[in-house]
């Protein structure tokens, strides 16, 4: 079935880092990808999304490319600040629009 | 603040215990979703509703489970016997289903800790 492997936490990193969390996918067809992301304390927020092959998600300076060929869709983003401190998920819908999600990635920024 | 809201925030209860969860979701959204999302690891699916209509119940969902949405507006969940595997944040989620796109909006969760 649909699945989605992303890398394992923690990850440490001082603030102005540049940042990259790896994400895999297996899916029938080519769905639609997300990143989700969940502050301490709070909801899941999609935080950007991709729905076809090639095209970049972006938002609040993060990124991420909808790679067929590797199956891939890793998160980057050039200067991580401290309000970036988060779990992040990678994600896909399923049919019926349900949502597989990864693991989950803790972030840590340090000042 | 008009987005998805549950309640309670956390739940302490004894094994066996019954415990009921409350989702609202965003108003004018015809479908609602129930996750479940244990320590590290992302969230899993339970169930979801097209307005009142429960279509689809996930194998996670044992017997002693039971969700509603009566009016296709707020839903509860229900956990009767509880288990000390139970213990997780339960997770809602609401969309307006439309073609070629179906964002899901989530709520804070319910952390449910049975003892």
């Amino acid at each position: 079935g649909d699945s989605v492997t992303q890398m394992e936490g923690p990850v440490t990193l001082s603030e102005e880092a540049f940042l990259t969390i790896n994400c895999t996918y297996t899916a029938t067809g080519y769905p639609s990808l997300f990143w989700y992301v969940q502050y301490p304390g709070e909801g899941l927020q999609l935080l950007l999304k991709a729905t076809k092959a090639d095209d970049k998600g972006s938002n609040k300076g993060f990124e991420a490319t909808y790679r067929k060929e590797t199956t891939s869709f890793h998160l980057e983003k050039g200067s991580v600040q401290v309000s970036d401190s988060a779990v992040y998920f990678c994600a896909l819908p399923n049919r019926d629009d349900k949502i597989i999600f990864g693991k989950g990635t803790r972030l840590h920024i340090l000042p | 603040d008009t987005g998805v809201s549950q309640d309670p925030r956390h739940k302490i209860t004894k094994r066996g215990q019954n415990v009921t969860f409350r989702c609202d979701p965003i108003s004018e959204h015809n479908r609602l979703y129930w996750y479940r999302q244990t320590l590290g690891q992302g969230p899993e699916f339970l169930t979801y509703f097209q307005n009142e209509a429960q279509l689809e119940k996930s194998r996670l969902l044992s017997d002693r489970f039971s969700a509603e949405r009566p009016k296709g507006s707020f839903s509860t969940l229900e956990i009767q016997r509880t288990e000390q595997g139970d213990s997780a944040m339960y997770l809602c989620a609401s969309s307006l289903m439309l073609a070629g796109n179906n964002e899901q909006f989530f709520g804070p969760g319910t952390r449910l800790t049975v003892l």
